[in-house]
């Protein structure tokens, strides 16, 4: 089955401990992205890969690493998170920059 | 700037027509999309227009876009429970292909 998926799907941490959130594809997609979802703001876009070791800044890149090693994999990484990191973060692909995007169930995280 | 706006809240009877409505700001965006997101779920993918159509039917959803006034709507017809959720519009930005989503429309179909 085609899909993305995302790990943890719920997480509580506290403020500066160090967490990985992993992003999986089957669908051998080139773009990867990840976007933050917060009530009234839509989904605002954090980080986006455009293939393997090609990575740039989306909208909202501050606190926020990644890094794409493999095709498959895009995982999101808060070296020091902050209560202001809370959010809902999904993981999405597609074949090309710009084309209909699949997306992972999301994260919720909570920063304490 | 880049900005792309919905109503927030939408409350049909089932069974009615739903239409949700999204304006956005690049002229020269070539696709855009309508994502249905479910409670504790991530987005889908539900149609997709391009702009050189006026409309796009789909079974029970119909697109509609109006190029002039940067206008874009999704009809749910015979609407159903099974439709609540929160349907998103995009834009592909064509000056730098990123998608830029809109804040939201939440659908509550009433039985």
């Amino acid at each position: 089955e085609a899909q993305v998926t995302q790990n943890p799907r719920y997480l509580i941490t506290v403020t500066g401990k160090k967490l990985t959130v992993t992003c999986s594809q089957n669908m051998n997609h080139e773009y990867m992205s990840w976007y933050r979802q917060d009530p009234g703001l839509g989904l605002r876009q954090i980080y986006y890969s455009m293939n393997v070791e090609v990575t740039d800044k989306g909208d909202v890149p501050e606190g926020y690493k990644v890094s794409r090693k493999e095709k498959r994999n895009f995982p999101l990484i808060l070296e020091s998170p902050s209560p202001n990191q809370t959010s809902l973060y999904f993981c999405a692909s597609s074949v090309g920059q710009g084309a209909a995007q699949y997306f992972g169930p999301g994260t919720r995280l909570t920063v304490l | 700037g880049e900005d792309v706006e919905q109503s927030l809240f939408l409350s049909v009877r089932e069974g009615d027509s739903s239409v949700i409505n999204c304006t956005y700001t690049d002229s020269s965006s070539t696709y855009l999309y309508w994502y249905k997101q479910e409670p504790g779920a991530g987005l889908q993918l539900l149609t997709y227009i391009f702009s050189n159509m006026d409309m796009k039917q789909d079974q029970r959803l119909t697109v509609l876009l109006n190029k002039k006034d940067k206008h874009l709507s999704l009809r749910i017809a015979d609407t159903q429970t099974g439709d609540s959720a929160i349907y998103f519009c995009a834009e592909r930005m064509d000056s730098s292909y990123k998608l830029i989503f809109g804040s939201g429309t939440r659908l509550l179909v009433r039985p």
